[in-house]
């Protein structure tokens, strides 16, 4: 059963600290992963794409990183804002036979504090 | 703007009734997808459609029902409702519905509360 877990489930920073979020799948075949931003009663909107033969992908104050060996994906924000606020889930692809499904992790929920 | 709109934003029933959400996806979108967020919960796949024609199915209850018409814009149907329904549903679009990018547009959500 493909499954996306997400780590911690909850995280509180200080405004200007560093944090890293965990994502672990087991979701076969691969074929990409995404980070998206749920701002809270929005929709999600994706942060960044990681294929097979990434392994760094930078987006402003966010860098995820994928490790397709362990099946591990963190998602690094760096001298986080108040608005960074938000859930963030961690979405794997499979993809193959005219067809893809994704599956979603539960999401880390951050809060930055002033 | 993400480009998908759903309507109504809020809607509040009472147990037992039926409702109806829109969703109008990006232009040029063919897939829709539906999803449903409970309070402090995940998103939870519901189902999708690909150019009218159903593609997936997720945990979608049997009291539930949707479609996607021949312009694209698809209904979510929800009856014989209970409290526990009450949730956030997304809608989401994306262009293509076979090999892609997973890269999916939703709209804002429409907030059901059925008391």
């Amino acid at each position: 059963k493909n499954q996306v877990e997400q780590s911690p489930q909850s995280l509180i920073i200080l405004e200007g600290k560093n944090c890293t979020l965990q994502c672990n799948y087991t979701v076969s075949p691969f074929s990409n992963l995404r980070w998206y931003k749920q701002d809270t009663g929005r929709g999600p909107v994706s942060l960044t794409i990681m294929t097979f033969s990434e392994n760094t992908k930078s987006n402003g104050r966010y860098t995820a990183t994928l490790d397709a060996d362990t099946k591990q994906s963190s998602l690094h924000i760096t001298a986080s804002q108040l608005s960074d606020s938000a859930s963030y889930i961690c979405v794997v692809i499979t993809s193959g036979a005219g067809s893809y499904q994704l599956t979603f992790g539960k999401g880390t929920k951050l809060s930055v504090i002033p | 703007d993400s480009g998908v709109t759903q309507t109504p934003k809020h809607l509040i029933t009472a147990t037992g009734q039926r409702v109806t959400l829109r969703c109008s996806p990006r232009s040029g979108d063919l897939s829709v997808y539906w999803y449903q967020q409970s309070l402090d919960q995940g998103l939870q796949f519901l189902i999708q459609y690909y150019n009218g024609e159903e593609r997936a199915k997720g945990n979608i209850l049997e009291r539930f029902s949707a479609q996607q018409f021949p312009d694209l814009h698809s209904e979510l149907n929800l009856s014989s409702l209970e409290l526990g329904d009450s949730a956030l549903y997304f809608c989401a679009s994306s262009v293509e519905g076979g090999r892609g990018t997973g890269e999916l547009f939703f709209g804002e959500g429409s907030r059901l509360t059925v008391l």
